[in-house]
């Protein structure tokens, strides 16, 4: 099994770009979650889905976020416009509705300059 | 405050024995995990323990749980450097939809 996967592993862009981190879950998992690692505030979670609908998205921290899951093996979290303070490992997960394990990407580095 | 707590840093010799610890303040919580994050690397799932368990052990890994005090830890035996690491508690609540609530992480730093 290839295991989460995650593209681009390393995103460096300017203020004001638009970005796109993509993901691909484990094959048959159903629920994908998405999390943003800093040093100050450690491992948010930003947004799930379950059965490429958006459950929770609370922890998306503003309008300039969105993430959508258009099928079952692939999502996407795009930021427009990029702000310096977006920059972070951004990772994605996956897990099937019912199980407790849930395994993550190697994750994308991104550097907003 | 903070749902989950660790300590920031831990050194251990090779081939001592590691303990890393976890406190945790929700008593609904159902299942509790550890991950390990190597630099550069996504979060990977060592282990986990259902609530009503006290002790899990796989290998070198021994989890034990201590629901009265709330208190989660990781005992690695044996430690090599390759077990240089951030190790990550986490846990998950009853009602949560399973999402998983993480520690800030302990840096485990093995020393030859």
């Amino acid at each position: 099994d290839a295991g989460v996967i995650q593209s681009p592993r390393h995103e460096v862009t300017e203020m004001g770009q638009e970005v796109t981190l993509r993901c691909k879950p484990i094959s048959g998992h159903n629920s994908l979650f998405w999390y943003r690692q800093t040093m100050m505030r450690g491992l948010e979670l930003l947004i799930y889905f379950n059965n490429n609908v958006p459950i929770d998205d609370s922890g998306m921290p503003e309008d300039r976020f969105s993430a959508k899951m258009p099928n079952a093996s692939f999502s996407t979290l795009k930021i427009q416009p990029s702000e310096p303070r977006d920059s972070a490992v951004y990772f994605c997960a996956s897990r099937t509705e019912s199980s407790y394990e849930q395994y993550f990407g190697p994750g994308t580095r991104l550097t907003v300059t | 405050g903070e749902d989950v707590e660790q300590s920031l840093f831990l050194s251990v010799r090779e081939g001592d024995s590691s303990v890393i610890n976890c406190t945790y303040t929700d008593s609904s919580s159902t299942y509790l995990y550890w991950y390990k994050q190597e630099p550069g690397a996504g979060l990977q799932l060592l282990t986990y323990i259902f609530s009503n368990m006290d002790m899990k052990q796989d290998q070198r890994l021994t989890v034990l749980l201590n629901k009265k005090d709330k208190h989660l830890s990781l005992r690695i035996a044996d430690t090599q450097t390759g077990d240089s690491a951030i190790y990550f508690c986490a846990e998950i609540l009853t009602g949560s939809a399973r999402q998983l609530t993480f520690g800030s992480g302990t840096q485990l730093t093995v020393l030859p």
